[in-house]
């Protein structure tokens, strides 16, 4: 079975602070796709970003940056420099693959929200 | 063509009354996906299309619950009979299905059963 796990419900950090929000995957799949979604107040998913399980590299995106870790099974996602409008829901999610390659349905983990005070 | 919009945005409906949803995807994106958000917890997955066929349905979608996408563009999600249960926010979500691609998820419409 698969299932996502973001043990953290909440943070609160202060302007300016960095923070790092967790996930920890379950598959049995050998392939598979992990993502990260922001969801704002407004309630819309924002999608951050995609990666395979081939790929171990870290990646930066201005102030975001991701580790993924195969041996652990952990897709972490830090946010350096915190900004008031990174105040949102954070969702970790994992994805296999059939018919002919393209992503299926994505399995949520519970989210974390972040609230960054001024 | 600017994203997933997805219509009403808000549903408030009285148990037992059925309700029906709409979602245009981006136009170029082949798959659509149907999940249910409720408070505090993350999206769960219901049901997907390519083109006009349904893939996918997750053991959440009832037998009171059916979709469709007639010509593989836009899709209804129904609900027969609601429930108090049902009250959830229904988002939509489109991909394309060439290779392994994202969804990118629509505004959602929010049901709300008395």
């Amino acid at each position: 079975a698969q299932k996502v796990t973001q043990a953290q419900t909440e943070i609160s950090v202060v302007e300016k602070e960095d923070v790092t929000l967790d996930c920890v995957y379950e598959t049995r799949d050998t392939t598979y796709y992990l993502f990260w979604y922001k969801q704002p107040p407004s309630g819309e998913l924002v999608f951050l970003i995609r990666r395979n399980s081939f790929d171990e590299q870290n990646e930066i995106s201005g102030r975001y940056s991701w580790n993924f870790q195969k041996s652990t099974s952990s897709f972490n996602f830090t946010i350096t420099a915190s900004q008031v409008v990174d105040s949102a829901v954070y969702f970790c999610a994992l994805s296999g693959l059939n018919y002919g390659g393209a992503t299926n349905k994505l399995i949520f983990g519970t989210g974390t929200l972040l609230a960054v005070q001024p | 063509d600017t994203g997933v919009s997805q219509n009403p945005r808000h549903k408030i409906t009285k148990r037992g009354q059925n309700v029906t949803f709409r979602c245009d995807p981006i136009s170029e994106h082949n798959r659509l996906y149907w999940y249910r958000q409720t408070l505090g917890q993350g999206p769960e997955f219901l049901t997907y299309f390519q083109n006009e066929a349904q893939l996918e349905k997750s053991r959440l979608l009832s037998d009171r619950f059916s979709a469709e996408r007639p010509k593989g563009s836009f899709s209804t999600l129904e609900i027969q009979r609601t429930e108090q249960g049902d009250s959830a926010m229904y988002l939509c979500a489109s991909s394309l299905a060439a290779t392994a691609y994202e969804q990118y998820f629509g505004p959602g419409t929010r049901l709300t059963v008395t």
